[in-house]
């Protein structure tokens, strides 16, 4: 069963508007959120992380919204620029345990 | 964060052999990490490393599929035995840090078995 949704598997942005990348869940055991870049042949990489008792994070351009009663979360990149296009995982944590949505690409036209 | 190196990079092996993936983190952590990421799939959590103990495996793998080494606090290691192309995969290890417990990937593992 997967715990963890990423429904678009691709998103198409112009330069300098914003990117919304949507992630739900169904297990209401998770206590905390994390998103992910990865850009093909590396690791993910951490981006921004958000807390359950939290319904909004910011860290530069990057925002990460929680609305825990519609199980759903998103990614708002303000302004969007070309080196943005890459895969973007959501993943949701309990206790030390990560699982992760099945990723969506992104891809930030100039 | 943390710098996580991996070795091999990627690797070709032949059906039915094994191959150890290395896992070196440039500080000491406690836990260490092992996922998959099959062709076209998202990220699957294979163990949970500690130092000094047994690893914990999640449901769908086996200890004596995927044996996992973890000798010390900056190192860990993950085989991948009797291959088969069904083990074609992206194998990454990451360590975790902070709350909400943020985890750090290594570049990954490219195995391909033929």
């Amino acid at each position: 069963d997967q715990q963890v949704k990423q429904n678009s598997p691709s998103l198409s942005v112009q330069e300098g508007r914003i990117s919304i990348l949507n992630c739900d869940y169904t297990n209401s055991m998770f206590d905390y959120f994390l998103w992910y870049k990865k850009y093909p042949a590396e690791g993910p990489t951490f981006l921004i992380s958000i807390s359950s008792i939290k319904d909004k994070n910011e860290d530069g351009r990057f925002t990460v919204f929680l609305n825990k009663s519609a199980k759903h979360l998103s990614l708002h990149i303000v302004p969007s620029q070309p080196g943005d296009s890459a895969v973007y995982f959501c993943a949701a944590g309990y206790g030390n345990k990560l699982v992760f949505g099945a990723g969506t690409i992104l891809r930030v036209k100039s | 964060s943390a710098v996580i190196s991996q070795k091999p990079s990627r690797d070709i092996c032949q059906r039915g052999t094994s191959l150890t993936i290395q896992c070196q983190v440039d500080s000491q952590v406690t836990m260490m990490f092992w996922y998959r990421q099959q062709p076209g799939q998202s990220l699957t959590l294979i163990a949970t490393a500690n130092q000094g103990s047994e690893a914990t495996y999640e449901s769908g793998f086996v200890i004596d599929k995927f044996p996992i080494s973890r000798p010390n606090l900056t190192f860990s290691t993950l085989t991948v035995s009797n291959m088969s192309p069904e083990d074609s995969s992206i194998y990454l290890c990451s360590v975790g840090r902070g709350f909400p417990y943020e985890q750090y990937f290594g570049p990954g593992t490219r195995l391909t078995v033929t």
